[in-house]
């Protein structure tokens, strides 16, 4: 039961390339979450995910896309780095959107120049 | 922004005292929670206190509730060095999605 896992654990990209960072769930979780954490500011959530083929945005969707064709897999994407989307991304699941404690994965540290 | 706020934004004890964290919140919620992340990995949940509650322990932890304040404090009891941590509170106060405060930084000195 491995949990959360995130690939890659780290990344350099240069402004203006793309990549995906995919996040899977052994638990059986409805529900997925992508965050980004940034130095004093704790997470954000940038997407969520519902269950499988729905997707939803956070509070700092912008610049980030989505998808969940399997239960078990949900990827971000990021279709022309900033910047400013330097951060660590942590995926996380749960049985509920709120009610329950969040799975979270070892984080992925993206940096892009 | 949506965040909550805690304090101390950092903490520095030595091992065998109690270490307390607080948090607060803006709105009405129906639970919050407190996480664990130690440094470079992820967040890990240590205890969930409903809004109909006012204390919860677990092992040397307890955390207390006071909606009249909307604030959450976390005690941790007879600190040891791998409590070293960050710790955050979420709440679910803008609907069904948690929201994080920035977190308390702890560091527990042998």
């Amino acid at each position: 039961n491995a949990g959360v896992t995130q690939t890659p654990k780290f990344r350099v990209l240069k402004t203006g390339q793309s990549m995906t960072l995919l996040c899977a769930q052994d638990m059986n979780h409805e529900y997925m979450y992508w965050y980004r954490q940034d130095p004093g500011m704790g997470l954000r959530l940038i997407h969520y995910s519902v269950g499988e083929g729905t997707t939803a945005k956070g509070e700092v969707p912008d610049g980030y896309n989505v998808s969940r064709l399997k239960k078990q897999n949900f990827l971000l994407g990021l279709e022309s780095a900033a910047p400013s989307q330097t951060s660590v991304y942590f995926c996380a699941s749960s049985y509920t959107l709120s009610s329950y404690e969040q799975y979270f994965g070892p984080g992925t540290r993206l940096t892009v120049t | 922004s949506q965040q909550g706020e805690e304090d101390p934004q950092a903490l520095s004890i030595q091992e065998g005292e109690n270490a307390t964290m607080n948090c607060s919140y803006k709105t009405s919620i129906n639970n919050l929670q407190w996480y664990r992340q130690n440094s470079g990995r992820g967040l890990v949940h240590l205890i969930l206190i409903r809004s109909n509650e006012r204390e919860k322990h677990s092992g040397r932890l307890r955390v207390t509730l006071d909606t009249s304040k909307k604030s959450s404090s976390l005690l941790i009891t007879a600190s040891r060095a791998a409590d070293t941590a960050s710790y955050f509170c979420a709440t679910d106060e803008y609907g069904n999605k948690l929201v994080f405060g920035a977190g308390t930084i702890l560091r527990v000195k042998s």
